[in-house]
Formats: structure tokens, C-alpha cells, sequence
């Protein structure tokens, strides 16, 4: 059983650009959750997501990020108009409900802005 | 809001030592807690969950304990080796479904030879 699987695990972008993270969850998995970890600091979570619903959004910033898990494919994290602020380690992970609700991580990508 | 806080942030100890890892939490209304590891530049391994009706998990030489009415849980490693060296973060979840974790700081952990 392949892990959660993110790519691409390195991006560099230029400020005013946009960048789209994508995670594929363990195979199975329907819930899927996004978390950021900027430079000396500790992941803060971002969104949740079920199959084409957004369940919790509270971490995320008001403007330009968004993010989707459609029924076919995997979740994208976009974010539009990149700044240098935007640079961070971006992790997905994912759970199966009904069990120990154990999250289990992606290997992150890396996003550098210029 | 909950708050998580790990004790101390960094570790430097000689291989063979046993050691504890310190976590506070200002909410005690959690619904679980798990230890993972981060190697630099790797994604994050989860190392134990304990359900908040637990009060402690053990997998080979960790032990992790929960005392949710003190709000606390202690991550213990025996016979450190230098594999053990990496940040070990402690995350919390609140509610009775699957939902989002609350990180703790971290602790850098060495291991020396």
C-alpha cells in the first residue's frame, strides 16, 4: 500500500506566480488535510477536505489560496500570486475514518519564492 | 484556542541514555494524541497515538503517557541510539471525527556516539 504521495517535492516560483501542490492520499483514504510549516516554525494546519467537499477552512488565509479533492484525482492545494511570505514546507496528510483516525503524512513539497 | 508546548526544545545525549520528551497541552478536551518524528527535509512518521481514554502506548523502546487532566504527555526512549536523532513533534485533535492536529513546537533531539 503505496503512502500519501505529494509532488512536486521541490517548487520554486517567482513572486506574482502560481503554484498548485498536489497530494494523492493512501489508497482508501477519503479525508485529506493540509498543513504548512514555515521557515523555524511549527506546522499550523490549514484545510480539510473530504471527496468534493471542504469541511474545515479555518486555517487557511482569505485570499489567495484555494484548495479541492475531487471525486476522481488528487487534492490540489492552489496558490494563486505567490508572494515570499508563501515559502514554506507544504505537507498533506490523510485518515481513514472509522479507525484510530491516525493521520498519515506526505513526504511535503518544498516551495521557494523568488 | 488550544496550545500545544514541548519541553525542552533541544536534546543533545550520549547513545545508551534513556530519555523523556515533555508535552503540555492547555486544552483537555482532546479527542487524541500523537507523536511523530521529522527527519530534516523529510516528511513526518507517526510514532504513537494514544486515544484520549488511554493512558499510554508503547511500540519497542518508546513509551508515550497521557495525563489529559494535567495536560500532559511525556514521549520516553530507552538505549538512544543515533537513529533516534531527529525533531520529534506531539499534536493533539479535538473533536470525535477526524479533523485537523494541533503541533506542538518540536524538540531537536542528538544522539551522540
Amino acid at each position: 500500500n503505496a503512502g500519501v504521495m505529494q509532488n512536486p517535492r521541490h517548487l520554486v516560483r517567482r513572486r506574482g506566480q502560481e503554484a498548485r501542490l498536489r497530494c494523492s492520499p493512501m489508497k482508501g483514504h477519503s479525508h485529506v488535510y493540509w498543513y504548512r510549516q514555515l521557515p523555524e516554525e511549527g506546522l499550523k494546519f490549514m484545510v480539510y477536505l473530504q471527496k468534493e467537499n471542504i469541511i474545515d477552512e479555518s486555517g487557511m488565509p482569505k485570499e489567495r489560496f484555494s484548495a479541492e479533492f475531487p471525486k476522481e484525482g488528487p487534492s490540489i492545494l492552489r496558490i494563486q500570486q505567490v508572494v515570499r511570505g508563501d515559502s514554506a514546507a507544504y505537507f498533506c496528510a490523510s485518515s481513514l475514518l472509522g479507525r484510530q483516525e491516525t493521520q498519515y503524512f506526505g513526504p511535503g513539497t518544498r516551495l521557494l519564492v523568488l | 484556542k488550544q496550545e500545544v508546548t514541548q519541553i525542552p526544545a533541544a536534546l543533545s545525549v550520549p547513545e545508551g541514555e534513556n530519555l523523556v520528551l515533555n508535552c503540555s497541552f492547555t486544552d483537555s478536551a482532546i479527542y487524541n494524541l500523537q507523536w511523530f518524528r521529522q527527519d530534516p527535509g523529510k516528511g513526518l512518521t507517526s510514532l504513537l497515538l494514544i486515544q484520549s481514554s488511554q493512558r499510554e502506548q508503547t511500540s519497542g523502546r518508546l513509551n508515550a503517557s497521557l495525563d489529559k487532566s494535567s495536560g500532559r504527555s511525556t514521549l520516553y526512549i530507552a538505549a538512544s541510539q543515533p537513529g533516534d536523532s531527529a525533531t520529534y513533534l506531539c499534536a493533539v485533535s479535538r473533536t470525535g471525527t477526524a479533523s485537523k492536529l494541533t503541533f506542538g513546537t518540536g524538540t531537536r533531539l542528538q544522539v551522540t556516539l
